[in-house]
């Protein structure tokens, strides 16, 4: 069974721009959670969906948004990107969602901003 | 939200030698998972487990959720070993967890 998949793992933009990312979950997986790593936050969470529906939501400013789509697939985006927003994006996938699965992590994207 | 304290933040170990690392907890979890993440900064899970004790090769856990804390322990310990080891816990809200800040491990041949 294919892992997680994350496109693109590497992205550079400027100040300003919007990116989108782009996150497969393993296949029969319905719940996708976005992370985002920085050496000085590290792992925090961003948003979570479960059939196409936003279950959870970090505290992150609205700039950070995401969706899900029926095949479980998701997107997140950060529009007038900042210094701040490069970091390592990891997606993670679990089956049903509920608080006994085991989170299943993607291999990240990089995104720095300059 | 739940605060997660680990330790040591940083380890250095010979090959061979065996280690124990922490996470407590300030809040009642429904979840707790470690996971090992590599240089290349993939996360790979090692145990879900919010109580009790499990083993798998080398590596065993154990969690004590009346005392608020987990423990991964590390035998025989390889170079491979070596990156980043995060406790992460879930509270009432489905699969947000929070993480702890970690503990680096470098493994010396």
């Amino acid at each position: 069974k294919a892992g997680v998949t994350q496109t693109p793992r590497y992205l550079i933009k400027t100040r300003g721009q919007q990116v989108t990312l782009s996150c497969s979950p393993i296949s029969g997986h319905r719940s996708v959670s976005w992370y985002q790593q920085t050496p000085g936050q590290g792992l925090q969470f961003l948003f979570e969906y479960f059939s196409e529906t936003q279950r959870n939501k970090g505290n992150f400013p609205g700039r950070f948004s995401g969706r899900q789509f029926s095949n479980s697939r998701s997107e997140m985006n950060v529009s007038t990107l900042e210094l701040g927003d490069s970091a390592l994006y990891l997606c993670a996938s679990t089956t049903t969602g509920h608080n006994s699965d085991t989170q299943y992590f993607g291999p990240g994207t990089r995104l720095t901003v300059l | 939200g739940i605060q997660v304290e680990q330790s040591p933040p940083d380890l250095i170990l010979q090959e061979g030698a065996n280690s124990t690392l922490r996470c407590n907890f300030s809040d009642s979890v429904n979840n707790l998972q470690w996971f090992h993440q590599n240089p290349w900064g993939q996360l790979i899970n090692l145990f879900y487990i919010p109580s009790g004790t499990k083993q798998n090769g080398r590596l065993s856990a154990t969690t004590v959720a009346t005392e608020r804390y987990s423990l991964l322990y590390i035998s025989s310990s390889q170079t491979t070993d070596s990156g980043v080891y995060f406790c992460a816990v879930e509270g009432d809200n489905f699969n947000k967890f929070y993480f702890g800040s970690g503990t680096k491990l470098n493994v010396k041949p």
